[in-house]
């Protein structure tokens, strides 16, 4: 099993610019997450799935959207990149949100 | 407002010397506590969950205990590759809120040869 995937590794994108995150997942999991971590905070919650078809907000999800049409997959779309949405993004998966959460490598995103 | 601190923020230890992680959580209704460890550059790997005051988990050199406020992530004898900033988080759903976890800072850990 791959595990949970992300793609790029690495994004620079200009101020207004908008772009997808990639993530997928093969372990058949329902729950879904997307986090940013930023130095000096915690990770903190942008959105989740807890299903195919079902999406809900997480702690920060201002300027984020994300839609769940497959098991597998969870996008996280940036629609008018800003400075502030400079971080690392981490996509994870598990069996449900009472379980442990499975990491992707994490997608490091510069926003000029 | 629910919060998960740990401490401390860093720590640098000699091989072999056995500490304590540090972390504690003002919630009103834990639905489990798990810890991480993160290694530079890469995602959370997981280590251990804990759901309940008195709750015990080991693995290698590493145990988990969890109180009603608090839990720490004991470090046996600890070698170099066990250098990483560890991370604990909780689960807080409540039945209103976002279902997710809320991490700590972390504690950056560094066992020096």
């Amino acid at each position: 099993n791959a595990g949970v995937t992300q793609t790029p590794k690495f994004q620079v994108l200009k101020t207004g610019q908008s772009m997808t995150l990639q993530c997928a997942q093969d372990m058949n999991h329902e729950y879904m997450s997307w986090y940013r971590q930023d130095p000096g905070m915690g990770l903190r919650l942008i959105h989740y799935s807890v299903g195919a078809g079902i999406t809900d907000q997480g702690e920060v999800p201002n300027g984020y959207n994300v839609s769940r049409s497959t098991t597998e997959d969870f996008p996280l779309r940036l629609l008018s990149a800003a400075p502030s949405q400079t971080s690392v993004y981490f996509c994870a998966s598990s069996h449900g949100s009472i379980y442990e959460q499975y990491f992707g490598p994490g997608t490091r995103l510069t926003v000029t | 407002e629910d919060q998960v601190t740990q401490s401390p923020e860093a720590l640098r230890l000699q091989e072999g010397e056995s500490s304590s992680l540090n972390c504690s959580y003002t919630v009103s209704g834990l639905r489990g506590l798990f810890w991480y460890r993160q290694d530079p550059g890469k995602g959370p790997e997981f280590l251990f969950t804990l759901y309940s005051a008195g709750e015990e988990k080991e693995k290698e050199r590493l145990k988990a205990t969890l109180t009603k406020k608090e839990s720490f992530l004991h470090i046996t004898a600890p070698k170099p590759e066990d250098s990483a900033t560890y991370l604990c988080a909780v689960r807080l759903y409540s039945g209103g809120g976002a279902d997710g976890l809320t991490f700590g800072k972390g504690t950056h850990l560094i066992i020096q040869p």
